[in-house]
């Protein structure tokens, strides 16, 4: 069965810093994609990042950037130049299938940063 | 803003009480997705619906079921309600992505906060 990890329930950096939040996944799928979302104290869901099983450079949006390792099995996010507007809590997030009309969302657990001035 | 709508945006009611909840998705997209998130659980998905259909089921209760209606927005009927089925409840939509990528984004709406008393 498909699932996801989020090792780091919670996680503190220094205003200004990067920093990584780290998303291991488990799938006997060989196409499959990867994402992370932000949900704000607000409570909204907030896309940030998707990474195709194929894809064979790193996703980049922006200050996010997904470090893909497939053989490892992980995907964690970096969050560089750190704000205190990135004070959240962030999810990885994983589908099976690359395209189609199916799709739903599997998700970790979490893990709250928080972001010190 | 993601596009996405919910209504209504909190929700408070009895045990046993019947609720229906709103989504319309961004403009464009087919699929419609429901997600519970709730302490206990975390994020789950519940069921999908892709142009008008049932397309994917989750850990959706009886007591639960959801329809896609002509112009695409959705409905999650909640009955028989336990004081378990307090939660956020968000919809996210998305476009049928073409084979090889792109419109792989699920698009979350500002949910809709249940609470049973």
């Amino acid at each position: 069965a498909q699932k996801i990890t989020q090792t780091q329930p919670g996680m503190f950096v220094q205003e200004k810093e990067a920093v990584t939040l780290d998303c291991t996944y488990d799938t006997s799928d060989q196409s499959y994609g990867l994402f992370w979302y932000k949900q704000p104290s607000s409570g909204e869901m907030i896309f940030l990042i998707y990474q195709g099983s194929y894809d064979e450079q790193n996703a980049t949006e922006g200050r996010y950037s997904l470090n893909f390792q497939k053989a490892r099995k992980s995907a964690n996010l970096v969050i560089s130049a750190s704000q205190l507007g990135d004070s959240a809590m962030y999810f990885c997030a994983m589908r099976e299938g690359y395209g189609g009309s199916q799709g739903n969302l599997i998700f970790g657990k979490g893990t709250k940063l928080s972001v010190k001035p | 803003d993601s596009g996405v709508t919910q209504t209504p945006k909190h929700l408070i009611t009895a045990t046993g009480q019947r609720v229906t909840l709103r989504c319309s998705p961004r403009s464009g997209d087919l699929s419609v997705y429901w997600y519970q998130q709730s302490l206990d659980q975390g994020l789950q998905f519940l069921i999908q619906y892709y142009n008008g259909e049932e397309r994917a089921k989750g850990n959706i209760l009886e007591r639960f079921s959801a329809q896609q209606f002509p112009d695409l927005h959705s409905e999650l009927n909640l009955s028989s309600l336990e004081l378990g089925d307090s939660a956020l409840y968000f919809c996210a939509s998305s476009v049928t992505p073409l084979a090889g990528g792109g419109g792989n984004e699920q698009f979350f709406g500002p949910g809709t906060r249940l609470t049973v008393l």
